[in-house]
């Protein structure tokens, strides 16, 4: 059965830290992994990985893709109270149609 | 442009009712998915719907049934409503579907089973 798993559960920093949330993956036909940050609403979408080795950076926001270990990392430098939210790890499987498996999240809390 | 619209944003119902949730997509984006979030479960894939036709199911009893509209607007419905199915229902919506197109959210409806 397909399984996307992401640690830690939870996490509390303090702002200015540097984090790294966790995401492993046993999913048949991998055709992406998508990562996702959650406040109170809709789910809006940060990086798709398809490529091992190839770093997505966005501003403070980083991830990578390691296909031969199925993981991924996310990473937040400088933290700020803003970004405390749950981070939703997504992983692209196709057999015949497409879907997509979530993880469970990890829920951020960053302290001012 | 306009994101993905979900009415009602929250809705209070009791055991046994049904409900109807609405879907409208990002203009141009004919494929919707359904999820069903909760707390420890994260998102449970329900079904995804492209050009009015049910393309793909998640593993949910046929209490749980869903359409799509000509115009790609996507309706779910749940009947003989249980306490469990208390949840943040969220849909998903891409061109296409699939070939590494990320899935744009909307804010979900809230439904609350008393």
């Amino acid at each position: 059965e397909d399984k996307v798993v992401q640690s830690p559960l939870s996490l509390v920093v303090h702002e200015g830290d540097t984090v790294t949330l966790n995401c492993s993956y046993e999913v048949t036909n991998f055709r992406s992994l998508l990562w996702y940050k959650q406040e109170k609403k809709a789910p809006t979408f940060l990086f798709m990985l398809t490529s091992s080795g190839i770093e997505k950076k966005s501003g403070r926001l980083s991830s990578i893709l390691d296909k031969k270990e199925l993981f991924s990392i996310l990473n937040i430098t400088a933290t700020q109270t803003g970004d405390s939210a749950v981070y939703l790890c997504a992983v692209e499987s196709h057999s015949g149609t497409y879907k997509y498996i979530f993880g469970t999240g990890t829920r951020l809390k960053v302290l001012a | 442009k306009a994101g993905v619209t979900q009415t009602p944003r929250y809705l209070i119902k009791t055991r046994g009712q049904q409900v109807t949730l609405s879907c409208s997509p990002i203009s141009g984006h004919r494929s919707v998915s359904w999820y069903q979030q909760t707390p420890g479960q994260g998102l449970q894939f329900l079904f995804e719907y492209f050009s009015e036709t049910q393309r793909n199911k998640g593993n949910f009893p046929g209490r749980f049934s869903g359409r799509q509209f000509s115009n790609s607007r996507s309706e779910m419905n749940v009947s003989t409503l249980e306490l469990g199915d208390s949840a943040l229902y969220l849909c998903a919506t891409t061109f296409m579907g699939g070939n590494n197109q990320p899935q744009h959210f909307g804010d979900g409806t809230r439904l609350s089973i008393l």
